[in-house]
Protein backbone atom coordinates (compact mmCIF):
# COMPACT_ATOMS: atom_id res chain seq x y z
CA UNK A 1 0.00 0.00 0.00
CA UNK A 2 1.61 3.10 -0.98
CA UNK A 3 2.39 5.45 2.10
CA UNK A 4 4.00 9.84 2.83
CA UNK A 5 7.15 9.22 3.95
CA UNK A 6 9.22 11.91 6.03
CA UNK A 7 13.12 11.90 6.88
CA UNK A 8 14.86 12.23 8.77
CA UNK A 9 12.74 11.06 11.79
CA UNK A 10 14.47 13.25 14.34
CA UNK A 11 16.19 16.07 13.55
CA UNK A 12 18.54 18.26 16.41
CA UNK A 13 19.80 21.60 15.59
CA UNK A 14 20.85 24.86 17.16
CA UNK A 15 18.85 27.66 17.55
CA UNK A 16 19.27 30.02 14.19
CA UNK A 17 20.01 27.10 11.89
CA UNK A 18 18.26 26.57 8.75
CA UNK A 19 16.79 23.17 8.52
CA UNK A 20 15.01 21.21 6.09
CA UNK A 21 12.33 18.46 6.49
CA UNK A 22 11.62 16.17 3.75
CA UNK A 23 8.63 14.22 2.86
CA UNK A 24 7.59 12.18 -0.40
CA UNK A 25 3.85 12.40 -1.19
CA UNK A 26 1.98 9.29 -2.47
CA UNK A 27 2.61 9.75 -6.25
CA UNK A 28 -0.45 10.35 -7.60
CA UNK A 29 -1.70 12.71 -5.18
CA UNK A 30 -2.10 16.47 -6.26
CA UNK A 31 -2.22 18.19 -2.69
CA UNK A 32 0.46 17.92 -0.22
CA UNK A 33 0.24 19.83 3.43
CA UNK A 34 2.33 20.44 6.09
CA UNK A 35 1.48 20.33 9.97
CA UNK A 36 3.08 20.60 13.06
CA UNK A 37 2.65 19.33 16.87
CA UNK A 38 4.04 20.87 19.42
CA UNK A 39 4.27 18.34 22.47
CA UNK A 40 1.41 17.72 24.31
CA UNK A 41 -0.71 19.79 21.95
CA UNK A 42 -3.01 19.77 19.19
CA UNK A 43 -1.63 19.04 15.73
CA UNK A 44 -1.96 22.36 13.58
CA UNK A 45 -2.06 23.10 10.45
CA UNK A 46 0.96 25.07 8.56
CA UNK A 47 0.49 24.89 4.93
CA UNK A 48 -1.06 23.23 1.98
CA UNK A 49 0.66 22.97 -1.89
CA UNK A 50 -0.98 22.19 -5.05
CA UNK A 51 -0.07 22.60 -8.77
CA UNK A 52 3.68 24.41 -7.24
CA UNK A 53 1.92 26.59 -5.30
CA UNK A 54 0.98 27.61 -1.47
CA UNK A 55 -3.20 27.13 -1.52
CA UNK A 56 -3.56 27.69 1.89
CA UNK A 57 -1.23 28.64 5.28
CA UNK A 58 -1.75 29.41 8.67
CA UNK A 59 -1.13 32.41 10.73
CA UNK A 60 1.82 29.78 11.96
CA UNK A 61 3.31 30.21 8.46
CA UNK A 62 5.59 33.18 8.59
CA UNK A 63 8.07 34.25 6.46
CA UNK A 64 10.74 31.89 8.35
CA UNK A 65 9.12 29.25 6.81
CA UNK A 66 8.94 28.08 2.93
CA UNK A 67 8.00 25.09 0.85
CA UNK A 68 8.89 23.64 -2.29
CA UNK A 69 8.55 20.19 -4.25
CA UNK A 70 11.95 20.26 -6.02
CA UNK A 71 11.37 17.62 -8.40
CA UNK A 72 8.40 15.26 -8.97
CA UNK A 73 8.78 13.20 -5.90
CA UNK A 74 9.87 15.63 -3.31
CA UNK A 75 8.40 17.88 -1.03
CA UNK A 76 9.58 19.84 1.46
CA UNK A 77 9.56 22.23 4.37
CA UNK A 78 12.68 24.89 5.14
CA UNK A 79 12.88 26.60 8.48
CA UNK A 80 15.53 29.49 7.70
CA UNK A 81 16.70 30.56 11.18
CA UNK A 82 14.98 28.07 14.16
CA UNK A 83 13.82 28.93 17.62
CA UNK A 84 13.18 27.12 20.21
CA UNK A 85 9.82 27.39 20.11
CA UNK A 86 9.68 25.64 16.39
CA UNK A 87 10.57 22.44 18.46
CA UNK A 88 7.67 20.04 17.35
CA UNK A 89 6.69 17.34 15.48
CA UNK A 90 6.48 18.23 11.35
CA UNK A 91 3.67 15.72 9.65
CA UNK A 92 3.44 16.01 5.98
CA UNK A 93 0.42 14.75 4.31
CA UNK A 94 -1.15 14.21 0.52
CA UNK A 95 -4.51 14.08 -0.81
CA UNK A 96 -6.36 14.01 -3.72
CA UNK A 97 -9.78 16.01 -4.03
CA UNK A 98 -12.92 13.55 -2.39
CA UNK A 99 -10.16 11.69 -0.23
CA UNK A 100 -8.95 12.24 2.91
CA UNK A 101 -5.22 13.13 3.64
CA UNK A 102 -2.78 10.45 4.64
CA UNK A 103 -0.08 10.97 6.56
CA UNK A 104 3.41 10.58 7.27
CA UNK A 105 5.18 9.86 10.26
CA UNK A 106 6.74 12.77 11.47
CA UNK A 107 10.45 14.26 11.77
CA UNK A 108 10.53 15.46 15.32
CA UNK A 109 12.08 18.51 15.46
CA UNK A 110 14.54 19.32 18.46
CA UNK A 111 15.89 23.04 18.58
CA UNK A 112 18.41 23.46 20.80
CA UNK B 1 -13.01 30.86 14.05
CA UNK B 2 -12.70 27.52 12.75
CA UNK B 3 -12.48 24.98 15.71
CA UNK B 4 -12.85 21.28 16.98
CA UNK B 5 -13.65 20.48 20.56
CA UNK B 6 -12.73 17.51 22.15
CA UNK B 7 -14.46 16.49 25.23
CA UNK B 8 -12.74 14.25 26.97
CA UNK B 9 -8.64 14.73 27.62
CA UNK B 10 -8.08 10.99 28.86
CA UNK B 11 -10.55 7.91 29.11
CA UNK B 12 -9.51 4.88 30.90
CA UNK B 13 -11.86 2.08 30.28
CA UNK B 14 -11.41 -1.87 31.26
CA UNK B 15 -11.57 -4.09 27.87
CA UNK B 16 -15.00 -5.03 26.96
CA UNK B 17 -16.61 -1.87 28.18
CA UNK B 18 -18.15 0.47 25.57
CA UNK B 19 -16.84 3.61 24.35
CA UNK B 20 -17.80 7.01 23.11
CA UNK B 21 -15.66 9.90 22.54
CA UNK B 22 -17.35 13.54 22.51
CA UNK B 23 -16.51 15.92 19.23
CA UNK B 24 -18.17 19.13 18.32
CA UNK B 25 -17.10 21.71 15.40
CA UNK B 26 -17.68 25.09 14.61
CA UNK B 27 -16.94 25.48 11.13
CA UNK B 28 -18.90 27.24 8.69
CA UNK B 29 -20.00 25.49 5.62
CA UNK B 30 -20.19 22.09 4.25
CA UNK B 31 -17.98 19.95 6.28
CA UNK B 32 -16.26 16.79 5.52
CA UNK B 33 -15.38 15.31 9.18
CA UNK B 34 -12.79 12.88 10.30
CA UNK B 35 -11.55 10.46 13.41
CA UNK B 36 -7.19 9.67 13.09
CA UNK B 37 -5.78 7.19 15.44
CA UNK B 38 -1.91 7.46 16.36
CA UNK B 39 -1.35 4.52 18.06
CA UNK B 40 2.06 4.29 20.46
CA UNK B 41 5.13 5.18 18.41
CA UNK B 42 3.16 5.41 14.81
CA UNK B 43 1.38 8.26 12.71
CA UNK B 44 -1.91 9.35 12.23
CA UNK B 45 -4.04 6.93 10.74
CA UNK B 46 -7.95 7.21 9.29
CA UNK B 47 -9.99 5.57 11.64
CA UNK B 48 -13.67 6.61 10.06
CA UNK B 49 -14.35 9.90 7.70
CA UNK B 50 -17.74 11.32 6.51
CA UNK B 51 -18.14 13.45 3.55
CA UNK B 52 -22.16 12.99 2.78
CA UNK B 53 -24.95 10.44 3.28
CA UNK B 54 -25.80 8.09 5.85
CA UNK B 55 -24.87 10.12 8.98
CA UNK B 56 -23.87 7.39 10.72
CA UNK B 57 -20.56 5.77 8.97
CA UNK B 58 -18.56 2.69 10.16
CA UNK B 59 -14.89 2.83 10.08
CA UNK B 60 -11.64 0.00 10.38
CA UNK B 61 -11.88 -1.68 14.33
CA UNK B 62 -15.27 -1.82 14.97
CA UNK B 63 -15.44 2.20 15.23
CA UNK B 64 -18.31 3.78 14.24
CA UNK B 65 -19.13 7.79 14.51
CA UNK B 66 -22.70 9.96 13.90
CA UNK B 67 -22.34 12.65 12.35
CA UNK B 68 -25.21 15.15 13.97
CA UNK B 69 -25.79 18.44 11.62
CA UNK B 70 -27.97 20.45 14.33
CA UNK B 71 -25.59 19.73 17.25
CA UNK B 72 -22.16 20.23 15.12
CA UNK B 73 -21.21 16.90 16.35
CA UNK B 74 -19.18 13.98 15.43
CA UNK B 75 -18.77 11.60 18.42
CA UNK B 76 -16.73 7.94 17.91
CA UNK B 77 -18.52 5.17 19.80
CA UNK B 78 -17.06 1.16 19.77
CA UNK B 79 -19.29 -1.10 21.56
CA UNK B 80 -16.59 -3.35 23.22
CA UNK B 81 -12.80 -2.04 23.40
CA UNK B 82 -10.19 -4.08 23.33
CA UNK B 83 -6.45 -3.93 25.06
CA UNK B 84 -5.05 -3.06 21.56
CA UNK B 85 -6.96 -0.02 21.08
CA UNK B 86 -5.27 2.18 23.40
CA UNK B 87 -4.45 5.15 21.86
CA UNK B 88 -4.71 8.69 20.64
CA UNK B 89 -7.60 9.55 18.89
CA UNK B 90 -7.92 12.93 17.09
CA UNK B 91 -11.32 14.34 15.76
CA UNK B 92 -10.62 16.95 12.54
CA UNK B 93 -12.42 19.22 9.80
CA UNK B 94 -12.29 20.45 6.75
CA UNK B 95 -14.14 22.26 4.55
CA UNK B 96 -15.62 19.99 1.42
CA UNK B 97 -13.17 21.68 -0.73
CA UNK B 98 -9.98 20.19 -1.61
CA UNK B 99 -6.99 21.52 -0.32
CA UNK B 100 -7.80 22.71 2.81
CA UNK B 101 -6.62 22.66 6.47
CA UNK B 102 -7.51 20.39 8.45
CA UNK B 103 -8.70 21.40 12.03
CA UNK B 104 -7.73 18.91 14.72
CA UNK B 105 -9.39 18.52 18.00
CA UNK B 106 -6.97 18.73 20.79
CA UNK B 107 -7.11 14.73 21.10
CA UNK B 108 -8.37 12.38 23.43
CA UNK B 109 -6.11 9.57 24.91
CA UNK B 110 -7.37 5.96 25.64
CA UNK B 111 -5.91 3.23 28.14
CA UNK B 112 -7.66 0.19 27.88
CA UNK B 113 -6.89 -2.53 30.57
CA UNK B 114 -6.82 -5.93 30.45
Amino acid sequence: EPEVTQTPSHQVTQMGQEVILRCVPISNHLYFYWYRQILGQKVEFLVSFYNNEISEKSEIFDDQFSVERPDGSNFTLKIRSTKLEDSAMYFCASNNPGYEQFFGPGTRLTVL
Amino acid sequence: AQSVSQHNHHVILSEAASLELGCNYSYGGTVNLFWYVQYPGQHLQLLLKYFSGDPLVKGIKGFEAEFIKSKFSFNLRKPSVQWSDTAEYFCAVTANQAGTALIFGKGTTLSVSS
